[in-house]
C-alpha cells in the first residue's frame, strides 16, 4: 500500500527567501513520486516528477526535489520564492501507473 | 489543443437528484481517473480506467458509478445525490507513467 504524509499544512515565506515543503512517502516498490501545484479555483500542474532515474530533480519555475530513499521523503525547494508561488502544492506517489495517492496538501503563503 | 475538459464548472443539486459529470479529453490517453477534492484531504480517487470498456473502483467509490464506452469520454454519475457528495471533482488523464493532465474542476453542492 502506498501513502503521503505532508509535514505542512501552510507554510508562510516572505519573498525572495527559500521554500521548502516537506513531504515523505510510504510505498512497498520502487516509487514514482510527483509534485503538484494548484492555484485558486485551477486544476492541478505538474511540477516535477521522479521515476527511478536522478534523485535531484529539477521542475518548472525553480522547483527542484530530492528523492532520499533511506528517509522515504521527497521534499520540493526553490532558493527564492516570489509571490506567484502562492499557491496549494500536493505530492503524489505511484506504485504503478493508475492509481495514485495525494497528499492533504500544503497551502504557501508569500509575504511582500 | 483543448486537454481535459469537464463540464458543468458549478452544480447545485437537491438531495436525492442524480446527475453527471461529463469529462473528455483529446490527448488519447488511456488512464483516465477521477477524484474529489475536500479541504485537508487532498484528492482522493474514485473512479479510473485503463482503456475503454475498462473501469475499476477507486479509494472512494461510493456513491458513484462511471463508464468508459470509448477512449476519449469518461462520465462521472452521481445516483442519488447526498450532502456528503459536496465536493470539488476533478478528472484526470495520462499515458502510462505520465505526466496527469487535469481539468479545471466541477463544483457541485449537495442542499
Amino acid at each position: 500500500a502506498q501513502s503521503v504524509t505532508q509535514l505542512d499544512s501552510h507554510v508562510s515565506v516572505s519573498e525572495g527567501t527559500p521554500v521548502l515543503l516537506r513531504c515523505n512517502y510510504s510505498s512497498s516498490y520502487s516509487p514514482s513520486l510527483f509534485w503538484y501545484v494548484q492555484h485558486p479555483n485551477k486544476g492541478l500542474q505538474l511540477l516535477l516528477k521522479y521515476t527511478s532515474a536522478a534523485t535531484l530533480v529539477k521542475g518548472i519555475n525553480g522547483f527542484e526535489a530530492e528523492f532520499k530513499k533511506s528517509e522515504t521523503s521527497f521534499h520540493l525547494t526553490k532558493p527564492s520564492a516570489h509571490m506567484s508561488d502562492a499557491a496549494e502544492y500536493f505530492c503524489v506517489v505511484s506504485d504503478n501507473d493508475y492509481k495514485l495517492s495525494f497528499g492533504a496538501g500544503t497551502t504557501v503563503t508569500v509575504r511582500a | 489543443n483543448a486537454g481535459v475538459t469537464q463540464t458543468p464548472k458549478f452544480q447545485v443539486l437537491k438531495t436525492g437528484q442524480s446527475m453527471t459529470l461529463q469529462c473528455a479529453q483529446d490527448m488519447n490517453h488511456e488512464y483516465m481517473s477521477w477524484y474529489r477534492q475536500d479541504p485537508g484531504m487532498g484528492l482522493r480517487l474514485i473512479h479510473y480506467s485503463v482503456g475503454a470498456g475498462i473501469t475499476d473502483q477507486g479509494e472512494v467509490p461510493n456513491g458513484y458509478n462511471v463508464s468508459r464506452s470509448t477512449t476519449e469520454d469518461f462520465p462521472l454519475r452521481l445516483l442519488s445525490a447526498a450532502p456528503s457528495q459536496t465536493s470539488v471533482y476533478f478528472c484526470a488523464s495520462h499515458r502510462e507513467t505520465g505526466e496527469l493532465f487535469f481539468g479545471e474542476g466541477s463544483r457541485l453542492t449537495v442542499l
